[in-house]
């Protein structure tokens, strides 16, 4: 059964780099079908697709995060990472690491970690 | 940029109801038009792909219809366990959601 786990810091000060890792394990992040992809939800709202990565290295981000918006794949560890710059916060959220299969079709979730942007 | 409007932003059902959430597009898009279902404390669960095509063991209570930039969820038959947070989605965005809550 695939799984994924995210891990990194729960709390970035403003202005700073959000960095998160995501490591899947039951199956290879070097598949052909399917996409890697970050989505956030901050408290009490609804979600927002951040973007996605190949394990070949093909990148789609949401044109709203774009400009501050880094994922990469590791094929040797099965991870991949996220990394969000300047934040504020309002980039405040659970932060999902999940699997997309097709065009942006996320069958498989890891358990979220929340991330605090404050001084 | 595409956006997706869910409404309404939240209802009050029975158990054995019949429930409809709608969900439009900004513009017509070639992508799946995907339904989720969210509890609290939990990630989304995929119920839908392809406006119709139920995932693996979703119940058949649960069917999706629509075209162009309209779409529509339908839940027959109410369970308690169907009571949660319903997102609908296309490409990169999300409706903001629809809480169907216990009347």
């Amino acid at each position: 059964q695939l799984q994924l786990q995210e891990s990194g810091p729960g709390l970035v000060k403003p202005s700073e780099t959000l960095s998160l890792t995501c490591t899947v394990s039951g199956g290879s992040i070097s598949s052909n079908n399917h996409y890697w992809a970050w989505i956030r939800q901050p408290p009490g709202k609804g979600l927002e697709w951040i973007g996605s990565v190949h394990y070949s290295g093909t990148t789609y981000y949401n044109p709203s995060l774009k400009s501050r918006v880094t994922i990469s794949v590791d094929t040797s560890k099965n991870q991949f990472s996220l990394m969000l710059s300047s934040v504020t916060a309002a980039d405040t959220a659970v932060y999902y690491c999940a699997r997309d299969y097709g065009d942006v079709r996320t069958d498989y979730w890891g358990q979220g970690t929340l991330v605090t942007a404050s001084s | 940029d595409i956006q997706m409007t869910q409404s309404p932003s939240s209802l009050s059902a029975s158990v054995g109801d019949r429930v409809t959430i709608t969900c439009r597009a900004s513009q017509s898009s070639s992508f799946s038009l995907n339904w989720y279902q969210q509890k609290p404390g939990t990630a989304p669960k995929l119920l839908i792909t392809s406006t119709s095509s139920l995932q693996s063991g979703v119940p058949s209570r649960f069917s999706g219809s629509g075209s162009g930039t309209d779409f529509t969820l339908t839940i027959t038959n109410l369970q308690p366990e169907d009571f949660a947070t319903y997102y609908c989605q296309q490409s990169y965005a999300f409706g903001q959601g629809t809480k169907v809550e216990i009347k």
